[in-house]
């Protein structure tokens, strides 16, 4: 069944660690995007990526980056310049041109101890 | 740039009952898509419904309706007959219908509590 995957569900990063969160999709989508997830604030956009090798930033990038060296692949990493990163992390695709909402991942839950 | 707006931060009805989730937004674009998401405990986002600003009939999808008003810029949700599998967090999302402005502007969400 074709879906995306973020791995790990879960993850605990040490305070100035940086840490990637990752998500892989087999839905031949063109476009890729990370939200950010906080109580009380609905999902924010962190960056996304339409082509493979060119992504933007979103509402929140700071402290983030990404890269897209595969169409499949769109993996987040979470700086130690990013002040407060827990939070829930969701990642989702869409095919360009075509009216439809997002696919989304099941979500990664990170959390700084 | 494109705000969403939901002013309900939570919301309780009745199981079998009709409620309605509101949502407005803010754009100066005249062509764009809306969307209402469902998010349950497991955190998984659900497409519960989409609207094409260009249409003027509400979009329906089974126990789902929403009541688009182009010109208050308002799009809300009805939930008719809830059960049980109602109780969610839901997204208010707007979307540019220009080419390649593919994100979603989500709203904050409204948690939706069904009572037995």
């Amino acid at each position: 069944d074709g879906g995306i995957t973020q791995s790990p569900k879960y993850l605990f990063r040490k305070e100035g660690q940086n840490v990637t969160l990752s998500c892989e999709q087999n839905l031949n989508h063109d476009a890729m995007y990370w939200y950010r997830q906080d109580p009380g604030q609905g999902l924010r956009l962190i960056y996304y990526s339409q082509i493979v090798n060119d992504f933007q930033k979103g509402d929140i990038a700071e402290g983030y980056s990404v890269s897209r060296e595969k169409k499949e692949s769109f993996p987040l990493t979470v700086t130690s310049a990013q002040k407060n990163p827990t939070a829930f992390y969701l990642c989702a695709s869409s095919m360009l041109g075509r009216v439809g909402g997002y696919t989304f991942g099941s979500g990664t839950r990170l959390t700084v101890v | 740039a494109q705000t969403v707006t939901q002013s309900q931060p939570e919301m309780s009805v009745q199981e079998a009952e009709t409620v309605t989730l509101s949502c407005t937004y803010d754009t100066s674009e005249s062509d764009y898509y809306l969307f209402w998401y469902k998010q349950p405990p497991s955190r998984q986002m659900i497409l519960v419904i989409r609207q094409e600003a260009y249409k003027q009939q509400n979009a329906t999808e089974n126990r789902f309706s929403v009541n688009f008003q182009k010109a208050a810029k308002s799009f809300s949700l009805k939930i008719s007959d809830s059960q049980l599998g109602d109780a969610a967090m839901y997204f208010c999302a707007y979307r540019s219908a220009i080419q390649g402005a593919q994100k979603l502007v989500f709203g904050q969400g409204t948690r939706l509590t069904i009572n037995p």
